[in-house]
């Protein structure tokens, strides 16, 4: 059981606009940043989005976003491609814990 | 572009001590948090812990008492150490680097298979 609690799966035809969320607690979204990575098949984790809302370089702008809301957070990919098809996972530092904390991941496919 | 590279035994068995290093490349190994993160099918992304460059180090409080990190400046390399392991510490491991330890993972190491087997 994760402490941070994400759907298990996400889908959307090629061009739609999915969004992936991201529950958490006072301890952790509450209080701290939010991070996004895309784990593609056999790939380690990558990082899509930092700081609630910030893009690395090399992440499209116009597709990929980021947003927090109290304990909550999302992911939004807009244009889907099937290149998208990933594992998505959520993940922030919890102050009760004194660590950091994943999401269970969302399994994103495009259909 | 920083480069991360996981190395140790793929098998370790029961009651033994699993033994990884990171080497880091391209890149300072002072001023950030380096962490080891695990991924499992059962238990998904687990972190373990970190340690600072100053060596310094967090273990995840499930882990703690199993775990040890340790980092050789002069060696561009961190090592994480878990005792007495079972089954259940078989994953894939991964080495990453974070700049404040709050903070998200920005480059991250491929990955080891470490499976806990006699």
């Amino acid at each position: 059981q994760s402490v941070l609690t994400q759907p298990p799966s996400a889908s959307g035809t090629p061009g739609q606009r999915v969004t992936i969320s991201c529950s958490g607690s006072n301890s952790n979204i509450g209080s701290n940043t939010v991070d996004w990575y895309q784990q593609l098949p056999g790939t380690a984790p990558k990082l899509l989005i930092y700081r609630n809302n910030q893009r690395p370089s090399g992440v499209p702008t116009d597709r990929f976003s980021g947003s927090k809301s109290g304990t909550s957070a999302s992911l939004a990919i807009s244009g889907l491609q099937s290149v998208d098809e990933a594992n998505y996972y959520c993940a922030v530092w919890d102050d009760s814990l004194n660590g950091r904390v994943f999401g269970g991941g969302t399994k994103l496919t495009v259909l | 572009q920083v480069q991360l590279q996981e190395s140790g035994p793929g098998q370790v068995k029961p009651s033994e001590t699993l033994s990884l290093t990171c080497t880091v490349s391209d890149g300072p190994i002072s001023t950030y948090y380096w962490s080891w993160v695990r991924q499992s099918p059962v238990k998904g992304l687990e972190w373990i812990g970190y340690i600072h460059y100053t060596g310094s180090a967090k273990y995840n409080p499930s882990l703690k008492s199993r775990v040890t990190m340790s980092v050789d400046p002069s060696k561009n390399q961190f090592s994480l150490r878990l005792s007495s392991v079972t089954a259940s510490d078989t994953a894939v491991y991964y080495c990453a680097r974070g700049i404040y330890e709050k903070w998200e993972f920005d480059s991250w190491g491929r990955g080891t298979l470490v499976t806990v087997s006699s």
